[in-house]
């Protein structure tokens, strides 16, 4: 079975400062995808970024980025210059044959 | 606006009921997947439809069950509700062509259950 670890439940930073949310996964599979999708208050769900397992260069998406550690079974999330906009829930998720496996979440708060 | 559309966006009933939720995928998907998210819990898998068909299924109770039907839309039915029932449920919506997802899954804005 698919596991997805959150370990942060909760982050705080500054606006323009810059964090990191953690994920850690387990599985057998050797080719698989990898998302960060964000939850803000409205509830919608919002992909941030994915990541193919086959593909070394980590993903970018403006001021978002990942570390992908495929040996180490490690994705996270470095979101740069953060905004108030991105105070929001933050679920890592696995994707194989059927549905996305998440994470418990991090709640991110960013301070004015 | 994700393109995917979910009615009724609030919902409360009681213990023992049944209710329908309702979800229109994006024009040209053909996959449909529907989530709980609860407090204790999370976000978790219920099942996924592509073309009509059950592709894959997850921790669905066998309480619930949903359709796909020929025009796409999809139908989630949850009977003899609990209070534990209570959640929000999401559709989500993709283009897949066959076999794994690669792609983006595009979410409804979730229909909020309270059984009460």
């Amino acid at each position: 079975a698919q596991t997805v670890t959150q370990s942060q439940p909760e982050m705080s930073v500054q606006e323009a400062e810059t964090v990191t949310l953690s994920c850690t996964y387990d599985t057998s599979e050797n080719n698989y995808y990898l998302f960060w999708y964000k939850q803000p208050p409205s509830r919608q769900m919002i992909l941030v970024i994915r990541q193919e397992a086959y593909k070394q260069q980590n993903a970018t998406e403006n001021r978002f980025s990942v570390n992908f550690q495929k040996a180490a079974k490690s994705f996270s999330l470095k979101i740069s210059d953060s905004q108030l906009g991105d105070t929001a829930m933050y679920f890592c998720a696995f994707m194989r044959r059927g549905g996305l496996t998440f994470g418990k979440g991090t709640h991110l708060i960013i301070q004015p | 606006d994700s393109g995917v559309t979910q009615t009724p966006k609030h919902l409360i009933t009681a213990t023992g009921q049944r209710v329908t939720l309702r979800c229109s995928p994006r024009s040209g998907d053909l996959s449909v997947y529907w989530y709980q998210q609860s407090l204790d819990q999370g976000l978790q898998f219920l099942i996924q439809y592509y073309n009509g068909e059950e592709r894959a299924k997850g921790n669905i109770l066998e309480r619930f069950s949903a359709q796909q039907f020929p025009d796409l839309h999809s139908e989630l039915n949850l009977s003899s509700l609990e209070l534990g029932d209570s959640a929000l449920y999401f559709c989500a919506s993709s283009v897949q062509s066959s076999g794994v997802n690669t792609g983006e899954l595009f979410f409804g804005e979730g229909s909020r259950l309270t059984v009460l």
